[in-house]
């Protein structure tokens, strides 16, 4: 199984900063790599797959980056619609997911 | 655009199957090059893979549970089912249907993200 860890788990930040979450395969992955975000009740909503292909209607503030083992999502400027529980997911072989990153309100 | 409805019971007794049914709209179940799966999510263990399949009906399943899942389609009623034998209270989650790509092959299988997801539905296990 491919497992993939992010960090951190939990991170405070206020509106306005940029901010970047980190997702590490126990292997390589190439670039096969998507990012979602999930608000309470909800279900993921796909941000970006491919590692760094922001998917239609997507604001430019986010963006992704990596390859191979190690993978970033970046969000340059914080917007209050922003706080919200952020996974990464493999699918390189079958499909693992992170545990995830709540991103809160400092 | 498509979307998908999870519907099935809320609550199941310990030993007992888990049934689940993934309704499509706003589109074919058979167009493209899609896939059909099972993801649930709790939060001990965050988001599982659970299973997908095929419109052809062909199947793959998380190792971890294969010995207990079973995916079905029903093309004529634009659904595809989940069954999940011999539930525990590991077994309670939020269950998603979810729609899958073709982006990436390799010798045995295709893979790619899940795109759109069902809302979600809770399924919990308790006599």
């Amino acid at each position: 199984d491919i497992q993939m860890t992010q960090s951190p788990s939990t991170l405070s930040a206020s509106v306005g900063d940029r901010v970047t979450i980190t997702c590490r395969a126990s292997q390589s992955i190439s670039s096969w790599l998507a990012w979602y975000q999930q608000k309470p009740g909800k279900a993921p909503k796909l941000l970006i797959s491919k590692a760094s292909t922001l998917e239609s209607g997507v604001p430019s503030r986010f963006s992704g980056g990596g390859s191979g083992t190690e993978f970033t999502l970046t969000i340059s400027s914080l917007q209050p619609d922003d706080f919200a529980t952020y996974y990464c997911q493999q699918y390189y072989t079958y499909w693992t997911f992170g545990q995830g990153t709540k991103v809160e309100i400092k | 655009q498509v979307q998908l409805q999870e519907s099935g019971p809320g609550l199941v007794k310990p030993s007992q199957t888990l049934s689940l049914t993934c309704t499509v709209s706003g589109g074919s179940i058979s167009s493209g090059s899609y896939y059909w799966s099972w993801i649930r999510q709790t939060a001990g263990k965050g988001l599982e893979w659970i299973g997908r399949i095929y419109t052809s009906g062909n199947t793959d399943y998380n190792p971890s549970l294969k010995s207990r899942v079973t995916i079905s389609v029903d093309t004529s009623k634009n659904q595809f089912s989940l069954n999940l034998r011999s539930v525990t209270a590991a077994d309670t989650a939020v269950y998603y249907c979810a729609r899958g790509t073709n982006r990436y092959c390799d010798s045995n299988s295709c893979y790619g993200w899940f795109d759109p997801w069902g809302q979600g539905t809770l399924v919990t296990v308790s006599s």
